[in-house]
């Protein structure tokens, strides 16, 4: 079964630094898909950056980057000069060639002015 | 419409209750999720449609749950007879394409609470 562990259930980051958040995941497929999601207070998921595990290059979306280890099943999200907005609840999401997209617990992400 | 919409955002049922929980997708997206996130973990997969053909249902806790998709576009989930391990958030998602590992956008989601 395909499982997702993120590790850090809450982190602290100043304003304009930058903060790494981990994730891995358990699977024995070789194609698949990786998503970082956003849920601030309001609830409503938003897709933050997406890895497909065929490409090598690691995605990257503004402040926002990933450091995909496909070896280590490792797919850490990277937010470069934070922003107040930024603080949120993050979940790693996995989804093979199946309707069941798997979530991590989340980490909640603080930052402070 | 703009996003995925669901209706009501928050719902108080007395333990027995039935509710109905509706979806909106975004307008001419096929595929169509339900997950229940518990309070403080990450949404789990409850069922799936493609168009008003439910493909998958195997994430439904009991037969006091079900959904249905019968135009293809509105979906709703139904949960009869409420307990109160039923009480959480549920959030509903489409994406456009067949292919299922694409993008899905979320809805605010509704927060049921049974007392």
């Amino acid at each position: 079964a395909q499982t997702v562990t993120q590790s850090q259930p809450e982190m602290s980051v100043q304003e304009a630094e930058t903060v790494t958040l981990s994730c891995t995941y358990d699977t024995s497929e070789s194609d698949y898909y990786l998503f970082w999601y956003k849920q601030p207070p309001s609830r409503q998921m938003i897709l933050v950056i997406r890895q497909e595990a065929y490409k090598q290059q690691n995605a990257t979306e503004n402040r926002f980057s990933v450091n995909f280890q496909k070896a280590a099943k490792s797919f850490s999200l990277k937010i470069s000069d934070s922003q107040l907005g930024d603080a949120a609840m993050y979940f790693c999401a996995y989804i093979y060639n199946n309707n069941d997209m798997r979530f991590g617990a989340g980490t909640r992400l603080t930052v402070k002015p | 419409g703009a996003g995925v919409s669901q209706s009501p955002r928050y719902k108080v049922a007395k333990r027995g209750q039935d509710v109905a929980l509706r979806c909106d997708p975004i307008s001419g997206h096929v595929s169509l999720f339900w997950y229940q996130q518990a309070l403080g973990q990450g949404p789990e997969f409850l069922t799936y449609f493609q168009n008003e053909a439910q493909l998958d249902k195997s994430g439904l806790p009991s037969d006091r749950f079900f959904a249905e998709r019968p135009e293809g576009s509105v979906s709703t989930l139904k949960i009869q007879r409420t307990q109160q391990e039923d009480s959480a958030v549920y959030l509903c998602a489409s994406s456009l394409p067949l292919v299922l590992t694409d993008t899905q956008y979320f809805g605010p989601g509704t927060r049921l609470t049974v007392l």
